[in-house]
C-alpha cells in the first residue's frame, strides 16, 4: 500500500526553465509534507516544507503547493540549475505519530545545459 | 557533532551472519529514526526512538531485526541471519524533541551500504 506516491520517475529540464516533480498521496490523516533531495552516496537532505494549513511555502528558487481536495502537492523549482540535479522525495507526515515519515520512490532530476 | 554520521558506510557479508550498523545523531537531539532504502525506493521506516526507548518499532520486518540506543544518543542497528534480501541502505536520522522547533524534519546521516552476498 504505496501511501506516497511519485509517479514519474525522471525529469529532464533544461538549465533555466521551471521544474516541477509532483506527489501524490492516499491518508488523509498526513498533515505536514517534505520534500527531501538527495544526491549519489549522500543520505537525503530536507528542501522544504509545508503544513496542510497552507496551501503554499516559497523559499528562493523552491515553491511547494498543496492542494488537501486532491491530496496533491508539487514542488516547483525556478530557475533550475545543473545542480540541481538529484533524486527528489517526497514525504508526509502525521503529527499525531511523532515525526515518522512516509516516503514516495523519488523522482530522479536531470537539469541540461 | 556536527551532523548524522553513521559506519560503517559500506559492509559485504555472507548470509547467515550478524551485523551491526552504528548511527550517533546530531549532538541534542532526542529521537532518532532508522530507515532502509532498497533500489528504486525510497526510505521505508523501521524504528523510531524518543531517548532510550523504542517508542514506535512497527516497521521492523521480523524478529532478526533489532535496535538499541541504550545512553539516549548513539543507537545501534543488529541484524541476525541476515538474508540477501536485506541487502539495502540503512539510513539513520535524527530531529528535536516532539514540539520543539524543527522536530518534523529529520537531518539523515550517508547512510550504511549493506550488501548480503
Amino acid at each position: 500500500d504505496q501511501q506516497v506516491k511519485q509517479n514519474s520517475p525522471s525529469l529532464s529540464v533544461q538549465e533555466g526553465r521551471i521544474s516541477i516533480l509532483n506527489c501524490d498521496y492516499t491518508n488523509s490523516m498526513f498533515d505536514y509534507f517534505l520534500w527531501y533531495k538527495k544526491y549519489p552516496a549522500e543520505g537525503p537532505t530536507f528542501l522544504i516544507s509545508i503544513s496542510s494549513i497552507k496551501d503554499k511555502n516559497e523559499d528562493g528558487r523552491f515553491t511547494v503547493f498543496l492542494n488537501k481536495s486532491a491530496k496533491h502537492l508539487s514542488l516547483h523549482i525556478v530557475p533550475s540549475q545543473p545542480g540541481d540535479s538529484a533524486v527528489y522525495f517526497c514525504a508526509a507526515g502525521d503529527t499525531g505519530t511523532a515525526s515518522k515519515l512516509t516516503f514516495g520512490t523519488g523522482t530522479r532530476l536531470q537539469v541540461t545545459l | 557533532g556536527a551532523g548524522v554520521s553513521q559506519t560503517p558506510s559500506n559492509k559485504v557479508t555472507e548470509k547467515g551472519k550478524y551485523v551491526e550498523l552504528r548511527c550517533d545523531p546530531i549532538s541534542g537531539h532526542t529521537a532518532l529514526y532508522w530507515y532502509r532504502q532498497s533500489l528504486g525506493q525510497g526510505p521505508e521506516f523501521l524504528i523510531y526512538f524518543q531517548g532510550t526507548g523504542a517508542a514506535d518499532d512497527s516497521g521492523l520486518p521480523n524478529d532478526r531485526f533489532f535496535a538499541v540506543r541504550p545512553e539516549g544518543s548513539v543507537s545501534t542497528l543488529k541484524i541476525q541471519r541476515t538474508e540477501r534480501g536485506d541487502s539495502a541502505v540503512y539510513l539513520c536520522a535524527s530531529s528535536p524533541s516532539p514540539g520543539r522547533s524543527g522536530a518534523n524534519v529529520l537531518t539523515f546521516g550517508a547512510g550504511s551500504r549493506l550488501t548480503v552476498l
